[in-house]
């Protein structure tokens, strides 16, 4: 199993731009989710989906988009992009229960500019 | 809501020197409680978790936590650290459903 995968890993935009992040995983894991980490900050969640077709929002969702049309993909995009969303982006799933432990990718460290 | 503290942002210790980082959470209900580890440029893994039964958890790499209810704590320590221990620890915790919140993170560095 390759696990959760991320991509891209580096990522530069200027302000006003839009990119998706993209996740995959290979486990059939239902629960999907986002998170940001900023230094001093932990990891904050973004946004999380715990089947294909259902998102719904985390702490600091402004700004971002989701979609789970698969159970393996959930892309998270950027709309418009600003100085403040420079940060590194983990994914991570489980399956559903809340005892199970979250796999994380590898992150998308994304710089704007 | 749930949160997680944890008190200690930076860490130093010796090769050998024992290891307590704390972790309070608040939550009014069942709580699963995590530690996670992230070493110098890679994801972040899992050290162990507290859901149910004995509250004294054994980890990876030697590490244990306890998870005190009272006292809304879930602290990890491992008797010896060694240098390949640096890393940024995260005590993380669940309530009702998958959704982790995460505590602001431990730098520690152990020294040789």
């Amino acid at each position: 199993n390759a696990g959760v995968t991320q991509t891209p890993k580096f990522q530069v935009l200027k302000t006003g731009q839009s990119m998706t992040l993209q996740c995959a995983q290979d486990m059939n894991h239902e629960y999907m989710s986002w998170y940001r980490q900023d230094p001093g900050m932990g990891l904050r969640l973004i946004h999380y989906s715990v089947g294909a077709g259902i998102t719904d929002q985390g702490e600091v969702p402004n700004g971002y988009n989701v979609s789970r049309s698969t159970t393996e993909d959930f892309p998270l995009r950027l709309l418009s992009a600003a100085p403040s969303q420079t940060s590194v982006y983990f994914c991570a799933s489980s399956q559903r229960s809340s005892y199970n432990e979250q796999f994380f990718g590898p992150g998308t460290r994304l710089t704007v500019l | 809501a749930q949160s997680v503290s944890q008190h200690n942002h930076h860490v130093i210790l010796s090769e050998a020197a024992s290891l307590e980082l704390g972790c309070n959470y608040s939550y009014g209900g069942t709580v699963n409680l995590f530690w996670y580890v992230q070493y110098p440029g890679q994801h972040l893994q899992l050290l162990l978790k507290y859901f149910s039964g004995d509250p004294l958890v054994k980890g990876i790499k030697g590490f244990e936590a306890e998870f005190i209810k009272s006292k809304f704590s879930f602290n990890l320590r491992k008797p010896s650290v060694q240098w390949s221990d640096t890393a940024e620890y995260f005590c993380a915790v669940t309530g009702g459903g998958n959704k982790l919140t995460f505590g602001t993170g431990t730098q520690l560095k152990v020294e040789l």
